[in-house]
């Protein structure tokens, strides 16, 4: 089976502080996405990579980065966290290829971070 | 651009009930679709999925099929239990250009069982 690992499953920070989210998958998946998850918003696509060092924006990348420095290994920045990015993250993972659309996305767990 | 639309909720419902959970999408192209469940406290886990037209997607008693001519996705079971309390996604997949895998959810839908 995938797994998705997520770092934290809770997490606490302060106004300011840069915050780093870590996932790590083990099936060698081309693809990877962070998504946030609010109440009433469904999940919304933060950022996505196809590759290494590869990144491309999501619905809502304003206020965060990502580093993709090894396969497997994929990080969500805040790099000035503010209250209004409280909220439940998830990562997910899914193979790639061409016409291989169909491909199901993998999830982590979840980190519930809260900006104090 | 792409969409996908799912009932609102919460849905309750009693034990052995009939479930049905409405999905219609807007895609360009010819999308994969997938179910997903969360259960609380967790992330989503794929529940089933079918990847062409009239495909039944299928498992743990749900099922789902591909209804390519009104773009939906309909999520049906008959008969459910109090372990199926969750919030259920629709997730069309986008297959064309640059976004290869990419997903399309939908808000989720809350379904509660009571005994």
């Amino acid at each position: 089976d995938v797994k998705v690992t997520q770092s934290s499953r809770y997490l606490v920070k302060r106004t300011g502080e840069k915050v780093f989210l870590e996932c790590v998958q083990d099936m060698d998946h081309e693809n990877m996405f962070w998504y946030r998850q609010d109440p009433g918003l469904g999940l919304r696509l933060i950022y996505f990579s196809y590759d290494v060092k590869m990144k491309e924006k999501g619905d809502i990348p304003e206020g965060y980065s990502v580093s993709r420095e090894k396969k497997e290994r994929f990080s969500l920045i805040l790099e000035s966290a503010s209250t209004n990015q409280t909220s439940m993250y998830l990562c997910a993972s899914s193979l790639w290829g061409t016409g291989l659309g169909n491909q199901p996305q993998h999830f982590g767990d979840g980190t519930r971070l809260s900006i104090l | 651009g792409d969409s996908v639309t799912q009932m609102e909720g919460p849905v309750t419902l009693s034990e052995e009930a009939f479930l049905t959970i409405n999905c219609t999408y807007t895609a360009t192209g010819y999308p994969s679709l997938f179910w997903y469940v969360q259960y609380p406290g967790e992330g989503l886990q794929l529940l089933l999925k079918a990847t062409k037209a009239d495909d039944k997607g299928s498992n743990k008693g749900f099922e789902a099929t591909y209804r390519k001519e009104t773009t939906s996705f309909h999520l049906e079971k008959g008969s459910v239990q109090v372990s199926d309390s969750a919030v259920y996604f629709c997730a069309p997949s986008m297959n064309y250009g640059g976004s290869q895998g990419n997903l399309i959810f939908g808000k989720g839908t809350k379904l509660s069982v009571k005994p």
